[in-house]
């Protein structure tokens, strides 16, 4: 499982309030990731993460903030969750080897905004 | 950006027959391309990838074929099995970073 745990697993919460999600590793990997996954769309990248304090957007970051202030840990934040933000939330890591970078992915959060 | 389009969003197969979906990306300088198999309340799992330097990967019953010029690449299931039944997603990316951009998944299933 490469070392990934994500929280909470599941949330149920409502409108207009904040959600962090969390996303720990404990393989000390340089890169690490937040998609969502919905019906219809497959996976898309929110954020990423090439080092503490070193972050960046992916294709859908509106309404999504992350930080990383150790390498372990990689938090996505939802300042005011949306509806439309109901979704599952996976976080991955990129595991470096001779052969080149693979991409491995965690159990996955699963948000619902009411 | 990326983009990459699978197909068949469906595909059923008879248990003991070839299946195999298809993946085209826009982006010439994407390098990296992995597959995921995701059963139904679980994280995608990497079945197989290939990297642009050749151009297929066999492992046991999955293959995979790469062609750059035309820009898409396949994976290829033998002797297909009912525990083979799941989506299936291809992917791209280039550069170091590692960003994936997803197909949109192809739903296997096999008939026993």
């Amino acid at each position: 499982d490469a070392g990934i745990t994500q929280s909470p697993r599941h949330k149920v919460t409502e409108t207009g309030t904040p959600v962090t999600l969390r996303c720990h590793q404990t393989e000390n990997h340089r890169y690490m990731y937040w998609y969502r996954q919905d019906p219809g769309h497959g996976l898309r990248l929110i954020h990423y993460s090439y080092g503490v304090k070193d972050t960046d957007k992916g294709e859908v970051s509106d309404g999504y903030s992350v930080s990383r202030s150790k390498t372990e840990d990689f938090l996505l934040t939802l300042e005011s969750a949306t509806s439309s933000q109901t979704s599952v939330y996976f976080c991955a890591i990129s595991e470096s080897s001779l052969s080149g970078n693979t991409i491995y992915f965690g159990e996955g959060s699963w948000l619902t905004v009411v | 950006g990326e983009n990459v389009e699978q197909h068949p969003s469906t595909l059923s197969v008879q248990e003991g027959d070839s299946a195999v979906i298809k993946c085209t990306y826009s982006d010439s300088a994407s390098n990296y391309f992995p597959w995921y198999k995701q059963e139904l309340g679980k994280r995608p799992q990497l079945i197989i990838d290939i990297r642009s330097n050749v151009g297929e990967k066999k492992d046991q019953r999955i293959a995979v074929t790469l062609n750059k010029t035309a820009k898409h690449f396949s994976l290829h299931i033998t002797e297909t099995q009912p525990e083979d039944s799941a989506v299936y997603f291809c992917a791209a990316s280039k550069g170091s970073n590692y960003k994936l951009t997803f197909g949109k998944g192809t739903l296997l299933t096999v008939n026993p």
